[in-house]
């Protein structure tokens, strides 16, 4: 167990609705990353905040967007859902916002139907 | 733009055996994450290495690290069935303010009796 933790596990909903991925992180990291995993494109960086800044960003869709609130806890917003958008999700975190072990929760498995 | 190669992608091996996996990258880093991920699972931290000629064991694994080469070598002696799972190698590539992990494609490991 990590200690970064994740809500929901499994996440099932049709093309065209909007989803909210919740994360929180290690006690003590400020860093929150989101990372897409799918069969196709790997483990792929989404973005990272930092302290509530975002602080690096990826291949993030316009369609997506995140935040870090103040008691660091951040959520993915996934809008406009499409088939291709189904994959494992993963929020990991770490102390600092450069190089630091990044740390990964167990995930939110998201299926588009 | 940084690019991470593992090989092999797929690793069938007989328990009691040796193998190494490969990931090269193609731009300077000074740090390499070797990460394990059960199916369906989250990814586990198994080795930071920090430096050139770094070296860590834990079990029946070890890693190293060759900057000047861009490359990483996971190493595993007498293999068990525990041991079986995918195996991912990731670098750090810092931005401007913040930082991301880059992973290789994984190498999926089966260790059969």
């Amino acid at each position: 167990d990590s200690g970064v933790t994740q809500t929901p596990k499994h996440l099932i909903t049709a093309t065209g609705q909007r989803v909210t991925l919740r994360c929180s992180p290690r006690s003590g990291d400020l860093s929150v990353y989101w990372y897409q995993q799918s069969l196709d494109q790997g483990l792929q960086f989404l973005i990272q905040y930092y302290n509530g800044e975002e602080r690096a960003k990826g291949n993030i869709l316009e369609r997506f967007s995140a935040q870090q609130f103040p008691d660091l806890h951040s959520e993915l917003n996934l809008s406009s859902l499409e088939l291709g958008d189904s994959a494992l999700y993963f929020c990991a975190s770490s102390v600092g916002s450069l190089k630091d072990t990044q740390y990964f929760g167990p995930g939110t498995r998201l299926t588009v139907l | 733009e940084l690019k991470v190669e593992q090989n092999p992608l797929f690793l069938s091996m007989q328990e009691g055996k040796n193998y190494t996996i490969y990931c090269n990258y193609s731009t300077t880093s000074d740090r390499l994450y070797w990460y394990r991920q059960d199916p369906g699972k989250s990814l586990e931290s198994l080795f930071v290495l920090l430096s050139n000629g770094a070296v860590k064991q834990e079990g029946r694994l070890m890693a190293s690290l060759d900057t000047k080469a861009r490359l990483s070598t996971l190493h595993i002696t007498a293999a068990v069935h525990d041991l079986s799972a995918t195996y991912f190698c990731a670098v750090d590539r810092p931005m401007e303010y913040g930082n991301k992990l880059v992973f290789g494609a994984g190498t999926i490991l089966r260790v059969k009796s």
